[in-house]
Parts: C-alpha cells; sequence; structure tokens
C-alpha cells in the first residue's frame, strides 16, 4: 500500500498570499496517478486537480498541481477567503487508493 | 445534473449490522465503478470498497475485510454497503463517489450518512 505524507499539517497564511502544499509518496505513484481534494466543514471532499496537473471542471485558475514519481505539490496562487480549508491529496495508481492526513489551512 | 444520495445510517451496537444505501442519478450508472470512503469525526479520509461496473471486481480495505460487503443493483442504480460485526472504529461518515472524468478520481461524491457505533 502506498502512503501519503503530507506536509505541512497545518499552513497559517493570509488572503492573498501564495500556498504550497506536498504531498510525499512511499513508492512511485504510477503514471501520476495522484489527486488533490479540498474539504470544507460539514462538505464532501471536491475534486481540485486529478493526474497531478490537471484541472477539475469549475476549478479556477489560482490552483496548480505539479510533481510526479513520489513528490507532489499543490500550489494557491493568491488566497482567497473561500480557499481556508482542508486539502486531501490521494493516489488511484495501485490498489489500494489511498489519501493523504490532510493539511488544514488556515488564515493568519 | 449528477447526484449521489446515500441512507441508512444511524446508530448501532458494537457488533451490529447496517446496510447502507447510495441512490445515482444524472449519469449512466451501469457504466462506472463506484467507491464507498469514510471519515471519522475530526479524521482524514479512508477508502473502505470499490466495486467495478459489472460487479466483477470488488476490493475492500484491510479495515474492513470479511465484515463489510459492497454491491450494486444497475437496474436501480443503486450501490450498496452492507455492514456487518461493528466495531466503534467504524464510526465515520460514509461517502459514496464515482469518478466520471477521470478513473480513479472522484468527482462526484454524496453528502454522506452518518454511522455511530456505540452502546
Amino acid at each position: 500500500e502506498i502512503v501519503l505524507t503530507q506536509s505541512p499539517a497545518t499552513l497559517s497564511l493570509s488572503p492573498g498570499e501564495r500556498a504550497t502544499l506536498s504531498c510525499g509518496a512511499s513508492q512511485s505513484v504510477s503514471a501520476s496517478y495522484l489527486a488533490w481534494y479540498q474539504q470544507k466543514p460539514g462538505l464532501a471532499p471536491r475534486l481540485l486537480i486529478y493526474d497531478a496537473a490537471s484541472r477539475a471542471t469549475g476549478i479556477p485558475d489560482r490552483f496548480s498541481g505539479s510533481g510526479s514519481g513520489t513528490d507532489f505539490i499543490l500550489t494557491i496562487s493568491r488566497l482567497e477567503p473561500e480557499d481556508f480549508a482542508v486539502y486531501y491529496c490521494q493516489q488511484y495508481g495501485s490498489s489500494p487508493q489511498t489519501f493523504g492526513q490532510g493539511t488544514k489551512l488556515e488564515i493568519k | 445534473e449528477v447526484q449521489l444520495v446515500e441512507s441508512g445510517g444511524g446508530l448501532v451496537q458494537p457488533g451490529g449490522s447496517l446496510r447502507l444505501s447510495c441512490a445515482a442519478s444524472g449519469f449512466t450508472f451501469s457504466t462506472y465503478s463506484m467507491n464507498w470512503v469514510r471519515q471519522a469525526p475530526g479524521k482524514g479520509l479512508e477508502w473502505v470498497s470499490y466495486i467495478s461496473s459489472s460487479s466483477s471486481t470488488i476490493y475492500y480495505a484491510d479495515s474492513v475485510k470479511g465484515r463489510f460487503t459492497i454491491s450494486r443493483d444497475n437496474a436501480k442504480n443503486s450501490l450498496y454497503l452492507q455492514m456487518n460485526s461493528l466495531r466503534a472504529e467504524d464510526t465515520a461518515v460514509y461517502y459514496c463517489a464515482v469518478a466520471l472524468m477521470v478513473p480513479g478520481a472522484n468527482d462526484y461524491w454524496g453528502q454522506g450518512t452518518l454511522v455511530t457505533v456505540s452502546s
């Protein structure tokens, strides 16, 4: 099973700043089959990025994903107030699919 | 509009059973694989089970193997999760999810149904 480790656990930033979230895999993620999700309290996760770097439908272009192999990054170029939430990475290249433990992005 | 609506959650005693349902609409249910994902209170996401479109391929997380059974009825556009021998650590919100655009990347999720295992 591929273990995903997200860092930092909590990120404190202000609106307008740039956010960089990391996701490290215990072994190479096949074909960059890595996704990022955003989750707000009481709601289901929302797909942001798939295949490491492709934005899902309707996702603003301030969200971008990069990386390959074992190291992946989610970047939010200029934080909007609605971006403060918990973010999860997920790999779906190997069975079982696995999720990272999450990064909480909070307002500084 | 794609919709996934879970039901069947509730309070159950340790060792008890519960059957969750997920009603799907807005897409051709019979052609897509489906997943159950859960989230314990205040914790992260945990994949639980996968079923292919024809039910020919099924996977379970080690934590539920032998206790949970996933199934689907394509004629009724419905997904199920039969949960037996429930434990306190199974307490969570259970989501059904589907990847319509890219296999594996779940782009549609239900609202979730809460399962509480407690005496």
